[in-house]
């Protein structure tokens, strides 16, 4: 299947700073991506659709000047924390929606596990 | 009523058995159905989609599709202990998102 990474797989940060987690598309164009959430033992929660070239669109209750998404490219999307909380401590996945094949497929990367001390 | 759900776990099953998951979905226009397999501490990964009514098998997998009766399924045949996982359900929207059922823990005993 398709690739998608995502940098850093790990951090640790102290309260207030802020944190970037990068999502890249290895081998195909993805137009849209999209930023999870999951707290141990729970679901996975989307928090926003990025798309490439236009603002990102935020899932109910996210605050968007909180988690900033940018999507600068067809193969890149970042997500940064601001001024992150341990309460933000998580574990965050992007996914990336491919369209070249003949059904929309997507794929999620191997996810960013955030520890705000 | 829940867009996509699953049936209720956790599912365990011997090593060498079948593991059956369900899953069932309200919007009757859903074109794209998705399996993905969730091990603990790690992101989903995608192992099955099926488009088409019928089977579609891929190894070990097979993924059943129903649209007259907006049912999807799994079935893991000769499961393995390597198999325990949560397999999630999941539905593409017509706005590109993905719905997803709660997922079902599946435990094989070795």
């Amino acid at each position: 299947g398709a690739v998608v990474s995502q940098h850093p797989s790990r951090v640790i940060c102290k309260s207030g700073t802020s944190v970037k987690i990068e999502c890249r598309s290895l081998d195909f164009q993805a137009t849209t991506m999209f930023w999870y959430r999951q707290f141990p033992k729970q679901s996975l929660m989307l928090m926003a659709t990025s798309n490439e070239g236009s603002k990102a669109t935020y899932e109910q209750g996210v605050e968007k000047d909180k988690f900033l998404i940018n999507h600068a490219s067809l193969t890149l999307s970042t997500l940064t924390v601001t001024s992150a909380h341990p309460e933000d401590s998580s574990f965050y996945i992007c996914s990336a929606r491919d369209t070249g094949l003949a059904r929309d497929t997507q794929y999620f990367g191997p996810g960013t596990r955030l520890t705000v001390l | 009523q829940k867009e996509v759900e699953q049936n209720s776990g956790p599912l365990s099953v011997p090593e060498g058995a079948i593991a059956s998951l369900n899953c069932t979905y309200s919007d009757r226009g859903s074109q794209s159905f998705f399996w993905y397999r969730q091990y603990s501490g790690k992101s989903p990964e995608l192992i099955m989609f099926i488009y088409s009514n019928g089977d579609k098998e891929d190894g070990r997998f097979t993924a059943q599709l129903n649209k007259a009766s907006q049912y999807v399924s799994l079935l893991i045949r000769d499961s393995q202990p390597s198999d325990s996982a949560t397999y999630l359900c999941a539905v593409i929207r017509d706005d590109y998102k993905l719905s997803f059922g709660a997922g079902t823990t599946v435990t094989v005993r070795a």
